[in-house]
């Protein structure tokens, strides 16, 4: 049962453009949220979070936006850059007995043509 | 600061033995959790380590295990080596309590034969 969804395995952006990446999750217990962004042969490396008790959070080019009700989270890059081509995962937090751990998405592939 | 590292990058194993594989956390994070990730897939959790103690598990059977030590470096340990235990191991780092945000490591890619 997957409880982090990511529907779009992948995305094409022409640079300049805006990105949309989407996620949608199952449990409601889910109460902090986060983008990761990867390159081949790299770790994970984190974008930007958003709490549960905001609807937006904002840093630089990056925009992840949180609708609760719909239990469904995006995040925006404005403008697309060929450098943000890679494998972007939504997560979220949830808690594993007293472990608040990381549940992921399959990811979405970004490929910004120039 | 230093980031997450982790140790080997690579490693070839044959199915049945034992491996471990070694992670070191971001200065001042006391929590280490670790993840498997297979090919075309998320990262799936393992379990988390806070202050040298086991305080949460995913959903792996019980030859995957590990250790934190004093200093907050941890160890994955996986016995009994299976096929499907080839993927990349990821460690990640936190402060832990109220700010979530976890650090990864590069990773350590596992191939079984």
């Amino acid at each position: 049962d997957q409880q982090v969804k990511q529907n779009s395995p992948s995305l094409s952006v022409q640079e300049g453009r805006i990105s949309i990446l989407n996620c949608d999750y199952t449990n409601s217990m889910f109460d902090y949220f986060l983008w990761y962004k990867k390159y081949p042969a790299e770790g994970p490396t984190f974008l930007i979070s958003i709490s549960s008790i905001k609807d937006k959070n904002e840093d630089g080019r990056f925009t992840v936006f949180l609708n609760k009700s719909a239990k469904h989270l995006s995040l925006h890059i404005v403008p697309s850059q060929p450098g943000d081509s890679a494998v972007y995962f939504c997560a979220a937090i949830g808690n594993s007995g007293s472990a608040r751990q990381l549940t992921f998405g399959s990811g979405t592939q970004l490929t910004v043509l120039p | 600061e230093t980031g997450v590292t982790q140790s080997p990058t690579h490693l070839i194993k044959t199915r049945g033995q034992q491996v471990t594989l070694r992670c070191s956390s971001q200065s001042g994070h006391n929590t280490v959790s670790w993840y498997q990730q297979a090919l075309g897939q998320g990262p799936q959790f393992i379990f988390q380590y806070y202050r040298e103690e086991e305080n949460g598990r995913g959903n792996f059977p019980p030859r995957f295990s590990g250790l934190q030590f004093p200093n907050y470096s941890s160890e994955l340990n996986v016995n009994a080596l299976e096929l499907d235990d080839s993927a990349l191991y990821l460690c990640a780092s936190s402060i832990g309590g109220v700010r979530e945000t976890q650090y990864f490591g590069p990773g350590t890619r596992l191939l079984v034969l």
